[in-house]
């Protein structure tokens, strides 16, 4: 399996504050992805990333942004947190091939 | 809009029967397909993946199917094991992207 890490684990945040969840992989993937996953929904494309400060909108993109300086690490930002955005959060890593592997996820709760 | 749909929710099934799960795409640029099994507080792993020149690829208990003029898929286990419980997602994507487009899970309990 690909080494990928997510932190925090879990994460519970007032209304209109920001938050950063971190991707770390250690397989020198090119690609990375932030997804979301909602009862109902599947999982949904927040952002992707197709190298070193390439960065592209996924499906539900509104009130997030990313960051990815190195290869190895992604961040995801909520500028101002909202109640909607309460959910669980993976990230993903993956080169030229055609799977995607998954990190263990992040429970954030929007209070 | 969803482009990957996977109409049942949820699926009971007994230990040693088979299992048979549906996917429905409508997006006729998608020409690789994937399936993912998550376990609760845990991240989807990659489970089998079939490619539009085929319409079967077999791993052990699992096989996929593919029919590409009903732009459905669907996975068999067989025979279901009580470690299958978990939800599936099916995935799909075209050649010239490197984005997945998920439907959104079947739950799969395999009663003893």
């Amino acid at each position: 399996d690909a080494g990928i890490t997510q932190s925090p684990r879990h994460k519970v945040t007032e209304t209109g504050t920001p938050v950063t969840l971190r991707c770390h992989q250690t397989e020198n993937h090119r690609y990375m992805y932030w997804y979301r996953q909602d009862p109902g929904h599947g999982l949904r494309l927040i952002h992707y990333s197709y190298g070193v400060k390439d960065t592209d909108k996924g499906e539900v993109s509104d009130g997030y942004s990313v960051s990815r300086s190195k290869t190895e690490d992604f961040l995801l930002t909520l500028e101002s947190a909202t109640s909607s955005q309460t959910s669980v959060y993976f990230c993903a890593s993956g080169d030229n091939s055609y799977e995607q592997y998954f990190g263990p996820g992040t429970r954030l709760t929007v209070t | 809009d969803q482009q990957v749909k996977q109409n049942s929710p949820s699926l009971s099934v007994q230990e040693g029967r088979i299992s048979i799960l549906n996917c429905d795409y409508t997006n006729s640029m998608f020409d690789y397909f994937l399936w993912y099994k998550k376990y609760p507080a845990e991240g989807p792993t990659f489970l089998i993946s079939i490619s539009s020149i085929k319409d079967k690829n077999e791993d052990g208990r699992f096989t996929v199917f593919l029919n590409k003029s009903a732009k459905h898929l669907s996975l068999h286990i067989v025979p279901s094991q009580p470690g299958d419980s978990a939800v599936y997602f099916c995935a799909a994507r075209s050649s010239n992207d490197y984005k997945l487009s998920f439907g959104a899970g079947t739950t799969v309990t395999v009663r003893a």
